[in-house]
């Protein structure tokens, strides 16, 4: 099984809402990250867990909240977003210490 | 970006032509990574070319690098439809940050 699933696929909140997003994996990474990509930009890193422990933090905004609850599962809380938070929101995995990264299909994320 | 600049940004040709992007990168590196993305989907790994190689080829792609300038180039050969998407080049900076390029939109016209 070389998947990493992420739920919801798209996801429409108001500014006021507090949501997850969710990403599975059962490969055993042990790395596991959240990017953030706008249109015709890069995937931008925000977070990585390296063996369930938050070892990098691109200075998000706090209304974004990762929690790692196990090793096979990444989430992402999300609070009082603004409108620009909308994006592609991608969750990835990768053994630590390997190379390549397995990317989930994202979740489409629209403030309104 | 966090990692560096593509060029060109996005690149127009027709099925059966070859298609040739570009990748430079800031810091030195182990290694560089090429990722395939379609319109509104998750990233998937094409190839990886180690800092001590030159040249790498897997199927219709050919990756070179070029520590000295911090470069790196894809070559999609004999192009088709299906090759339409956008492409990435990712660096792996300390042990755990993965990060990108500016990438590339390659549109294949048939």
């Amino acid at each position: 099984d070389t998947e990493v699933t992420q739920t919801p696929k798209h996801l429409v909140m108001g500014m006021t809402n507090k949501k997850s997003l969710k990403c599975e994996q059962h490969m055993g990474h042990r790395a596991m990250y959240w990017y953030k990509q706008k249109a015709k930009k890069p995937p931008e890193l925000m977070f990585v867990y390296s063996y369930e422990k938050l070892s990098i933090n691109e200075s998000v905004p706090s209304r974004f909240s990762p929690e790692c609850p196990n090793s096979s599962l990444l989430n992402l809380h999300l609070h009082a977003l603004q409108p620009e938070d909308s994006a592609l929101y991608l969750c990835a995995s990768r053994t630590t210490g390997g190379t390549e990264a397995f990317f989930g299909q994202g979740t489409r994320l629209t403030v309104v | 970006s966090q990692q560096g600049e593509e060029d060109p940004q996005a690149l127009s040709i027709q099925e059966g032509e070859n298609a040739t992007m570009n990748c430079s990168y800031k810091t030195s590196i182990n290694n560089l990574q090429w990722y395939r993305q379609n319109s509104g989907r998750g990233l998937v790994h094409l190839i990886l070319i180690r800092s001590n190689e030159r040249e790498k080829h897997s199927g219709r792609l050919r990756v070179t690098l070029d520590t000295s300038k911090k470069s790196s180039s894809l070559l999609i050969t004999a192009s088709r439809a299906a090759d339409t998407a956008s492409y990435f080049c990712g660096q792996i900076q300390g042990a755990q940050k993965l990060v990108f390029g500016q990438g590339t939109r390659l549109t294949i016209n048939p």
